[in-house]
């Protein structure tokens, strides 16, 4: 299994500031790599895909990056729609895993 | 509009079963994948099960192998997770999910809201 491993838990930032999320795969994935955003209450919603793609309706404010192991999520101008939990997933082998979250919250 | 909507959780005791359904709608129903993802409470996401847009293909999770079944009935659009040997730890937020391509690159570009279901004597 792939073990998917995001820092930090938790994010505090200031809106209007920059977010770094991270996140590492035990093994390589390729590119086949997604990020999911999920507000309290609601279900996640598809971020980027391919590491680097945004989904349909995605801000360009929404970044994605890396390959194999290692990769980022940058938020570049945070906006108070954007305080939520953020997932990473990786679809190169079965099972299917996700990371444990980072929270980003108001700093 | 694509959607997925799930039902059938309930309070279950141990043990016990339980099926839940996910009706989709908004896209070709028959040619995407469809997934279950579980999330317990307060807690992060788990990929539960998964079966491909003609159910030749289906795939667990560890955790559930043997006890779960999924399938899909394309003619009525819907996808089905039967849940058998209930456990405590079964207890979570179910969502159903569409594929985004096809049946090649599972990552989920649909989300339910999610049915509950909670195992609990």
């Amino acid at each position: 299994e792939i073990v998917m491993t995001q820092s930090p838990a938790t994010l505090s930032v200031s809106p209007g500031e920059r977010a770094t999320l991270s996140c590492r795969a035990s093994q390589s994935v390729s590119s086949n790599f997604a990020w999911y955003l999920q507000k309290p209450g609601q279900a996640p919603r598809l971020l980027i895909y391919g590491a680097s793609t945004r989904a349909t309706g995605i801000p360009a404010r929404f970044s994605g990056s890396g390959s194999g192991t290692e990769f980022t999520l940058t938020i570049s101008s945070l906006q108070s729609e954007d305080f939520a939990v953020y997932y990473c997933q990786q679809y190169y082998n079965w099972p299917l895993t996700f990371g444990g979250g980072t929270k980003v919250e108001i700093k | 509009e694509v959607q997925v909507v799930e039902s059938g959780g309930d309070l279950e005791q141990p043990g016990g079963s339980l099926r839940l359904s996910c009706a989709g709608s908004g896209f070709s129903f028959s040619t995407y994948a469809m997934a279950w993802v579980r999330q317990a409470p307060g807690r992060g996401l788990e990929w539960v099960s998964g079966i491909g847009y003609s159910a030749g293909r289906t795939y667990y999770a560890d955790s559930v192998k043997g006890r779960f079944t999924i399938s899909r009935d394309n003619s009525q659009n819907m996808v089905y997770l039967q849940m058998h040997s209930l456990r405590a730890e079964d207890t979570a937020v179910y969502y159903c999910v569409k594929i985004a391509i096809g049946e090649s690159y599972w990552y989920f570009d649909a989300w339910g809201r999610g049915t509950l279901v909670s195992v609990s004597s």
